[in-house]
């Protein structure tokens, strides 16, 4: 089992719906969860992040985490073309110290 | 506010050349460093991090160093490179309790 999963996608959503990430994690103690947004090319992004269960809201972007069931979720409201990037979550494990171990990440389609 | 610079934004090396990239870090203090790499089509790798100068943790067994001779600079090397190299460099800093990390804008780097 990989430490931190996602799907891969595409994950494919018309403008304006809301767009649903998940990411799913092996280490019951992690306490630190960070969402990244990378574009073609470009450098990953940090858009969000949550340490403790319940959502948490940015904008138009709501972290969940649920550390019962081990899955941190982001949603995209009023999607944009602009959204469109791979979103890449993000974890500290326990006894990480400062590690970040990054899920291979999902790509997102906002469709006009 | 904090800046993280790279450079160069890109490189193309034969197979065993040298190389040498660089991070600088502006406006933070004793910042955590990292180096990943990136290939293509693949997840984030962590190569190196570092908690202070002269400070450096390998992750991962290859033919790369990295060095820190100042506060806020990080420096990744090789005496020959290998075609399986070639892929996304990305330099990273974090500072404070919760760890968030923050991309420079990465090192394209093709070995040929």
């Amino acid at each position: 089992q990989k430490e931190v999963e996602q799907n891969s996608g595409p994950l494919s959503v018309p403008e304006g719906a809301i767009a649903s990430l998940n990411c799913t994690y092996s280490d019951r103690g992690s306490q630190s969860f960070f969402w990244y947004r990378q574009y073609s090319g470009k450098s990953p992004e940090l858009i969000m992040s949550i340490y403790s269960n319940g959502d948490k809201e940015d904008g138009r972007f709501t972290a969940q985490l649920n550390k019962a069931s081990q899955y941190v979720s982001l949603l995209i409201r009023d999607s944009q073309p602009s959204d469109s990037a791979t979103y890449l979550c993000a974890v500290i494990l326990t006894g990480g110290g400062n590690k970040l171990t990054f899920g291979t990440g999902t790509q997102l389609k906002v469709e006009l | 506010s904090q800046t993280i610079h790279q450079w160069p934004a890109t490189l193309v090396q034969p197979v065993g050349s040298p190389l040498s990239l660089e991070c600088t870090v502006e406006g933070t203090s004793n910042p955590n460093l990292y180096w990943y790499r990136q290939a293509a089509g693949r997840g984030l790798q962590l190569l190196f991090y570092s908690v202070g100068i002269g400070q450096i943790s390998s992750e991962v067994p290859q033919n790369l160093s990295a060095s820190r001779p100042q506060d806020r600079q990080f420096i990744l090397s090789s005496k020959k490179l290998l075609l399986s190299d070639s892929g996304f460099y990305l330099c990273a800093w974090s500072a404070g309790h919760f760890n968030e990390q923050y991309f420079g804008p990465g090192t394209r780097l093709t070995v040929t």
